[in-house]
């Protein structure tokens, strides 16, 4: 069993509409989790990061940890065109601030004007 | 935020050549750099733990000899794939940690796109 585990999507959405990114991971020692964006054929860019669990809110985005389900999630509100793209979600080997990252496959994106 | 920057972004090369792609830390000393390898609609893979000094650690199936990584500077990592042949063709990208910094703090380059004929 993958470290990370991401429904690869895709998933099309018209605009407006309240988007729900979802990951699954096998460890429960796991405590930081990452989201990150990356559009086609750029590198990836940290969204946002929880540790442990519960909710932490940036603007639109909104991330989820339930550490009793193993199941952390990325919800993105008001969705734009511009938020068009992949999103990885990523956690450090070892379950701490290790530098190491795994990654889900990443959820395909697009919303519709 | 800090930037990194990799080049070249994309590059073409005969199967049997070498190729070298750069990554440097802009605006910040990074000790530790990191070289993933994606392809399409795939995950990015870890490939190498890079660290300035010191040789580069490899992750499992990774063929250090094939992919040659030199951490020269607290600014520059290279990643030099030898004897390329078509299967290596992939994206392939670098990130870096500051100076102390945590995998929270990991900035990623925006990739180099490799096409082995």
């Amino acid at each position: 069993q993958k470290e990370v585990e991401q429904d690869p999507g895709p998933l099309s959405v018209p605009e407006g509409a309240i988007v729900s990114l979802n990951c699954t991971y096998s460890n429960s020692a796991f405590q930081y989790f990452m989201w990150y964006r990356q559009y086609s054929r750029k590198g990836p860019e940290l969204l946002m990061y929880t540790y442990s669990s519960g909710n932490k809110e940036d603007g639109r985005f909104t991330a989820q940890v339930d550490k009793s389900s193993k199941y952390i999630s990325l919800f993105i509100r008001d969705s734009q065109p511009s938020d068009s793209a992949t999103y990885l979600c990523a956690t450090p080997l070892g379950g701490g601030s290790n530098y190491k990252l795994t990654f889900g496959k990443g959820t395909l994106l697009t919303v519709n004007p | 935020g800090a930037v990194v920057s990799q080049h070249p972004s994309w590059v073409i090369c005969k199967s049997g050549t070498s190729v070298k792609i750069e990554c440097r830390s802009l605006d910040f000393q990074a000790t530790t750099m990191f070289w993933y390898r994606q392809f399409p609609k795939q995950s990015l893979m870890l490939m190498a733990t890079s660290n300035e000094g010191s040789k580069a650690t490899y992750e499992q199936g990774v063929e250090k000899d094939k992919f040659l990584i030199n951490h020269a500077s607290l600014t520059l990592s290279t990643l030099t794939v030898t004897s390329a042949h078509p299967e290596d063709s992939s994206f392939y990208i670098c990130s870096a940690i500051p100076g102390g910094g945590r995998a929270t703090e990991q900035f990623f380059g925006p990739g180099t796109r490799l096409t082995v004929l």
